[in-house]
């Protein structure tokens, strides 16, 4: 079975500050990870993923996540934060290649990001 | 551009009712999904469908029925509502191509249930 833990349930940080939220993972299998975005009172878009290939993925609008194998761990970043990525965040995985999760993923219980002016 | 589409967005129960979600996609995709999402908890899987016609239990499926009778529409159903299925219910869908499921979803907006 799979799991994801999200260390922070509320971060709280400045306009044009760094941030960083924590995701740590656990299954038997290989994995595909993503985080996605959920807006006030919208659904969950994609923000990044790891399929395979480089451990450091990066989303169009500044954020940037490694995957640590060792460490079962896909933090998120972004070096200087907008009042706009005011939201809440959720790590998630499924099973990677060759495993039968048929696309289901398993989620963390969501950091909620605030930037503050 | 549609993509998902979930009615209705809100509704009230009273306890023992019955109510069905429907979920329409419009992006020719096999996988369909229904999660529902509780304050503290994520999202959790409630029932999918690998296809037209097919159904299967996820993590938390009691109380809860769905049926898949066409591709593009995925009904969730509850016979008898009660408090503890007060939530807010999003449906997604996901493609399969070149022999696997990525797991990359595409939501819906939501549809809150309030089961008083």
């Amino acid at each position: 079975a799979q799991s994801v833990t999200q260390l922070d349930s509320q971060v709280p940080v400045f306009e044009e500050a760094p941030v960083e939220l924590r995701c740590n993972y656990s299954s038997s299998v290989s994995v595909y990870l993503f985080w996605y975005v959920q807006y006030p009172n919208q659904g969950l878009q994609l923000l990044l993923k790891y399929l395979s290939g480089s451990t450091l993925v990066e989303s169009i609008n500044g954020f940037e996540a490694e995957f640590n194998k060792s460490q079962t761990s896909f933090h998120l970043r972004k070096p200087s934060v907008h009042i706009s990525d005011t939201a809440e965040y959720f790590c998630a995985v499924s099973g990677g290649a060759g495993g039968t999760s048929y696309g289901k993923l398993t989620f963390g219980q969501g950091t909620i990001l605030t930037v503050h002016p | 551009n549609a993509g998902v589409t979930q009615t209705p967005k809100f509704r009230v129960l009273k306890t023992g009712q019955s109510m069905t979600l429907l979920c329409a996609q419009d992006m020719n995709h096999e996988y369909m999904y229904w999660y529902r999402q509780d304050p503290g908890m994520g999202l959790r899987l409630i029932h999918y469908s690998v296809g037209e016609g097919t159904t299967a239990k996820g993590e938390v499926p009691d109380g809860y029925n769905v049926s898949r009778l066409k591709k593009q529409n995925f009904l969730l159903g509850l016979e008898s509502a009660a408090p503890s299925q007060t939530s807010v219910y999003f449906c997604a869908s996901s493609l399969y191509s070149g022999g696997t499921n990525t797991g990359e979803l595409f939501f819906g907006e939501g549809s809150r249930l309030t089961v008083l």
